[in-house]
């Protein structure tokens, strides 16, 4: 079983759609959860951080995480055909050498 | 704006020759990674240096793969002899703490294609 789980896609919505991603962990020790975002051919940006339980935004984004499920979503408002991309999301714990672990990524097209 | 730099960004080569991929992270970064990802999965973690010390290399095949930072500052990633399996993303990227957050900046990669 690998410690980051996310369903592959793809995912194809509707340009303004609400748009919902999400992943699965199980590794109780992680603390910090990241989504990046991949265009084809290129490497990936980080897109959200967040630390611990709780939401985050940022613009457009929204991160959630809820340890107590071990779950991590990230939303996206008023999707757009640029955010037609690959989201990969990410977990690590608080030692001392910050390894990520990665989910397989959701391969998301906005259609205008 | 500071950009993680590899290159070559595309390489074919044959099974049983040597390839090598070279990184140049963003000034001041101690940390560097190298990452390989496979088509349709996420990255996975090859080696992590901290200035020029290997700090994590347990799912580098050490019997074909080889890493240096020697200066601490670029490194390269070395797979002698490539074999079919081979053929993926390599990434690299290097860290620093901003915020109280340590955050990765990624490269654009380099596509392997072994034949």
């Amino acid at each position: 079983q690998k410690e980051v789980e996310q369903d592959p896609g793809p995912l194809s919505v509707p340009e303004g759609a609400i748009v919902s991603l999400n992943c699965t962990y199980s590794n109780s020790a992680f603390q910090y959860f990241m989504w990046y975002r991949q265009y084809s051919r290129k490497g990936p940006e980080l897109l959200m951080y967040t630390y611990s339980s709780g939401n985050k935004e940022d613009g457009r984004f929204t991160a959630q995480v809820d340890k107590s499920s071990k779950y991590i979503s990230l939303f996206i408002r008023d999707s757009q055909p640029s955010d037609s991309a690959t989201y990969l999301c990410a977990a690590r714990d608080s030692g001392g050498y910050q390894k990520v672990t990665f989910g397989t990524g959701t391969k998301l097209q906005v259609i205008p | 704006e500071a950009e993680v730099a590899q290159s070559p960004r595309y390489k074919i080569t044959e099974k049983s020759q040597a390839v090598a991929f070279w990184c140049d992270p963003i000034s001041g970064h101690a940390t560097l990674y190298w990452y390989r990802q496979i088509l349709g999965q996420g990255p996975e973690l090859l080696v992590q240096f901290q200035d020029e010390s290997v700090v994590d290399d347990s799912q580098l095949p050490k019997d074909r793969f080889s890493a240096e930072r020697l200066k601490g500052v670029d490194s390269t990633l070395k797979i002698q002899p490539a074999e079919l399996g081979d053929s993926a993303m390599y990434l690299c990227a290097s860290s620093a703490r901003l915020g109280g957050q340590e955050t990765q900046y990624f490269g654009p990669g380099t596509r392997l294609l072994v034949l």
